[in-house]
């Protein structure tokens, strides 16, 4: 069994679109979590990350960590096409700096 | 501010030779890490130096890959010899602490 699941899609919305990104995880040593956004032959860029549980918003992006359900989501308000790209989820222990990725959700938001 | 920078973008070698990846980190920043993504899979995390300590090595493949950073600044990556499967893009990422690690655009290494 995989460290952290994620549903690779693809997913395809409008514009306008409220888009909702997941992950799911089995080791509960996972404290940091993060989320990548990575365009086509580019590395990942970092969008948003947070500490144990609850919520962060940022413009457009909200992240939510439950870790009692050991699930982790991205949400994305008014969708543009430019948001368009791969989005990882990712995460790492305390105590190091050893990241495990998720297999990134393709997303395609529609004109 | 310059980003992360990887040489070459694209190499393409054949089995049993050598290939040797570099990776220039963002000035300042102790931490350097390298990670691999083959075909189909995860990006996986290979190795994390700190200043030009490695202080995990846990995800190196196997004693076919040897990572150095010289000063703790540029780090390289070696392959030798190298074998089919080490085909995939490897990224370099550097970060000041534990967050806001950036990342390059990749060395894509195909085996041939």
């Amino acid at each position: 069994q995989k460290e952290v699941e994620q549903d690779p899609g693809p997913l395809s919305v409008p514009e306008g679109a409220i888009v909702s990104l997941n992950c799911t995880y089995s080791n509960s040593a996972f404290q940091y979590f993060m989320w990548y956004r990575q365009y086509s032959r580019k590395g990942p860029e970092l969008l948003m990350y947070t500490y144990s549980s609850g919520n962060k918003e940022d413009g457009r992006f909200t992240a939510q960590v439950d870790k009692s359900s050991k699930y982790i989501s991205l949400f994305i308000r008014d969708s543009q096409p430019s948001d368009s790209a791969t989005y990882l989820c990712a995460m790492s222990q305390t105590g190091g700096f050893k990241t495990i990725f998720g297999a990134g959700t393709r997303l395609f938001v529609k004109a | 501010e310059a980003g992360v920078t990887q040489f070459p973008s694209h190499s393409v070698i054949e089995k049993g030779q050598t290939v040797t990846l570099r990776c220039d980190p963002i000035s300042g920043h102790d931490n350097l890490y390298w990670y691999r993504r083959v075909m189909g899979k995860e990006i996986k995390f290979l190795l994390h130096f700190v200043k030009e300590s490695k202080q995990d090595e846990s995800g190196m493949p196997n004693n076919r890959f040897l990572a150095e950073r010289t000063g703790g600044t540029y780090s390289t990556l070696k392959v030798q010899p190298a074998e089919l499967e080490d085909s995939g893009v490897y990224f370099c990422a550097s970060s000041q602490d534990r967050w806001g690690a950036f990342f390059g655009q990749g060395t894509r290494l195909t085996v041939v």
